[in-house]
């Protein structure tokens, strides 16, 4: 699998949009990008995945460089709850052999008030 | 429709021990996949189970096994359990040969003493 690269941590003033950055410069063209995050004590909660296009759901925005060696999380109105720790993830897709989530440190996201 | 379960949500245990993790996958999957995450650190990827068989394995001992049954419910066994093994054990679960994303439970909080 790719290997992802993401800040350590960032802070967010409630109300407005955290924009959460991600290297995947070695991503293979049929790899996805996930993003996941984990709230202390919880298990990680999936949030958006895409492969070139940009995705909306109801919990954020993915958007996608057109070369796929980056992307970022938008969450457009941050609020106090979505202080997490955020994991951007490549895998490979229709793996025959099984596949794994590689999830690296993380970015540390605290959101203020 | 019915989430990722994991039980128990809290155990001790000493060196040496043998302990039995559970897990019950979402409706609909027939893919159960296992984490470890120490504290501070992302999770790391034990292994896969489809079809009631492993496919595909992380860097772990071979103390680390486990089951899927019918109803694609797994079990993670650890043997023989050292202090590290300290950690909160996650399972995940997911459609097969599909790009869709695992969904994790809340996982099991296991602590050696």
């Amino acid at each position: 699998d790719a290997k992802t690269t993401q800040p350590p941590s960032m802070d967010c003033a409630e109300g407005r949009a955290a924009n959460l950055p991600c290297n995947h410069s070695t991503i293979s063209g049929n790899e996805y990008v996930y993003w996941y995050r984990q709230i202390h004590s919880q298990g990680p909660q999936y949030i958006i995945h895409g492969l070139k296009n940009n995705e909306t759901n109801e919990m954020a925005s993915l958007i996608i460089t057109e070369d796929r060696k980056s992307s970022t999380l938008i969450l457009p109105h941050a609020t106090l709850r979505d202080t997490a720790v955020y994991y951007c993830i490549v895998r490979v897709a229709h793996s025959n052999s099984g596949y794994a989530l590689n999830f690296g440190k993380g970015t540390s996201l605290l959101v203020t008030p | 429709e019915t989430g990722v379960t994991q039980s128990p949500t809290h155990l001790i245990k000493t060196r040496g021990q043998q302990v039995t993790l559970r897990c019950s996958s979402q409706s609909g999957h027939n893919t159960v996949s296992w984490y470890q995450q120490a504290l501070g650190q992302g999770p790391q990827f034990i292994f896969q189970y489809y079809r009631e068989e492993e496919n595909g394995r992380g860097n772990f001992p071979p103390r680390f096994s486990g089951l899927q049954f019918p109803n694609y419910s797994s079990e993670l066994n650890v043997n023989a359990l050292e202090l590290d093994d300290s950690a909160l054990y996650l399972c995940a679960s997911s459609l097969r040969d599909s790009n869709q994303p695992q969904h994790f439970g809340d996982g099991t909080r296991l602590s050696i003493l």
